[in-house]
C-alpha cells in the first residue's frame, strides 16, 4: 500500500528565516510526486510534480528536490504570504491517473 | 480559463439522509476524480471517472457513487449517510490524454452530519 508521512506536522518560522518541509513515501513504481498549498476554506493549489530521483524545480520562494525516498521543499527567506498547508502526494505506475495518494501535511505559518 | 466550481460549498443533512454533490470541471478537462479530506487531513481519494465511467475507486463503501456527463460536470451521491461522512469533499479535474497532467482542485463542498 502506498503511503505519505509528512514533517514537521506544524511549523512556525520568522520572516526571512529559511527551512524546508520533509515528504517521506513509499510507493509502487512511482508515477510522480507532487506537491500541493491549501489555504484555508480552499481547495489545494499545484506547485510542482517532480519524476524522478535528482530532480529539483523552482518557483519563486520554493524548491522541490526529490530522492528515491523522500521529498523536500524548501522555503527561502518566507514571507507571511507564503502562511499555508503544504501537502505532498504521490502516483503510483499502473493506476488512475487521478488517484494520488496524499500525506496528512505540514501547516506552515510565517511571523511578520 | 474556467476553474472547477462545486456546488453548494456548505452543507448539513442529517444520518441516514442522502446527499448529491456537484462539480464543473475545468474547460477542456475530461477526467474528474473525488476526495474526502476529514479536518486535519490529507484529501483520501475516492474514484474518478473518464468517459463518463468510473475507471478508479479508493476505500470507500458503494453507498458513494458518481455520475460524469457528456460535457464533463460529475456528481458525488453519498446514501445513507454516516457521521464519519462529515468532511470537505473535493473534485478536481485533468486532462488523460497529457500524462501526469496535474489535478486542479476545486474549493470543495463542506459536508456536515448531526
Amino acid at each position: 500500500e502506498d503511503q505519505v508521512t509528512q514533517s514537521p506536522e506544524a511549523l512556525r518560522l520568522q520572516e526571512g528565516e529559511s527551512s524546508s518541509l520533509n515528504c517521506s513515501y513509499t510507493v509502487s513504481g512511482l508515477r510522480g510526486l507532487f506537491w500541493y498549498r491549501q489555504d484555508p476554506g480552499k481547495g489545494p493549489e499545484f506547485l510542482f510534480t517532480l519524476y524522478s530521483a535528482g530532480e529539483e524545480k523552482e518557483k519563486e520562494r520554493l524548491k522541490a528536490t526529490l530522492t528515491k525516498k523522500e521529498s523536500f521543499l524548501h522555503i527561502t527567506a518566507p514571507k507571511p504570504e507564503d502562511s499555508a498547508t503544504y501537502l505532498c502526494a504521490v502516483g503510483a505506475g499502473g493506476t488512475s491517473y487521478g488517484k494520488l495518494t496524499f500525506g496528512q501535511g505540514t501547516i506552515l505559518t510565517v511571523h511578520p | 480559463e474556467t476553474g472547477v466550481t462545486q456546488s453548494p460549498t456548505h452543507l448539513i443533512k442529517t444520518r441516514g439522509q442522502q446527499v448529491t454533490l456537484r462539480c464543473s470541471s475545468q474547460s477542456g478537462h475530461n477526467t474528474v476524480s473525488w476526495y474526502q479530506q476529514a479536518l486535519g487531513q490529507g484529501p483520501q481519494f475516492i474514484f474518478q471517472y473518464y468517459r463518463e465511467e468510473e475507471n478508479g475507486r479508493g476505500n470507500f463503501p458503494p453507498r458513494f457513487s458518481g455520475l460524469q456527463f457528456p460535457n464533463y460536470s460529475s456528481e458525488l451521491n453519498v446514501n445513507a449517510l454516516e457521521l464519519d461522512d462529515s468532511a470537505l469533499y473535493l473534485c478536481a479535474s485533468s486532462l488523460t490524454d497529457i500524462p501526469n497532467s496535474p489535478l486542479h482542485f476545486g474549493n470543495g463542498t463542506r459536508l456536515t452530519v448531526t
